[in-house]
């Protein structure tokens, strides 16, 4: 079955340190995989998204994550974190009937001054 | 361009009484779903429509959740009767296609 496993409930970082979150998943064919964020009292935002062709992909507000087949990942990273990303961030992928997201539980990402 | 809007933003409830979230989707999306978050696990997909049409309900958790979707533009999602394990938080999403579904800000639902 079809399935995502964000390793890490809850993260503290310093601000301006950097950040990866860790996401694995379960699927039997080139998965689509995406990172949404929410921050408080918001929807659920999407950050970045992979379908196919260069494994490290680009999003928005400075987030990059990287796509590996071999370990079944895709890892969101910042360099350098800002206590606006304060947030819960979330792990997706599409499912076979390219119909439904399928999401990991979240990581929450609390960010000190 | 307006984005996902959902109403109400919270409500509380009794056991035993109904519900109706609605959900606006963006303007042209043909693709709407709605999700629920548990107790804080997983998001997970409920329904997904086309249009009008339930293309996959799948996820619904029993007969006491009914969705609608009238003339293919907004959607509501009733609760009735509702109990405890039906509070969460609801978010609905819209998209041109599956592969970039815009999310609302969620309805927030409390049973008591």
């Amino acid at each position: 079955a079809q399935s995502v496993t964000q390793p890490d409930i809850h993260i503290t970082v310093s601000e301006g340190a950097s950040l990866e979150l860790r996401c694995n998943y379960s699927y039997g064919a080139t998965p689509y995989l995406f990172w949404y964020v929410q921050s408080p009292g918001q929807g659920l935002q999407l950050l970045l998204k992979y379908f196919s062709g260069d494994t490290l992909v680009q999003g928005i507000k400075g987030f990059e994550a990287e796509f590996k087949r071999s370990q079944s990942s895709f890892n969101l990273r910042k360099p350098s974190v800002h206590w606006s990303d304060a947030a819960e961030y979330f792990c997706a992928v599409l499912s076979g009937g390219y119909n439904k997201l399928i999401f990991g539980a979240g990581t929450r990402l609390a960010v000190h001054p | 361009e307006a984005g996902v809007t959902q109403f109400p933003s919270h409500s509380v409830i009794e056991k035993g009484q109904t519900v109706t979230l609605r959900c606006d989707p963006i303007s042209g999306h043909d693709n709407l779903y709605w999700y629920r978050r548990v107790m804080g696990k997983e998001i997970k997909f409920l329904l997904h429509f086309v249009k009008e049409s339930k293309q996959d309900e799948s996820g619904m958790p029993n007969n006491r959740f009914l969705a609608e979707r009238t003339g293919g533009t907004y959607s509501t999602l009733k609760v009735q009767p509702a109990e405890l394990e039906d509070s969460g938080v609801y978010f609905c999403a819209s998209s041109w296609t599956a592969y970039e579904q815009y999310f609302g800000p969620g309805t927030r639902l409390t049973v008591t």
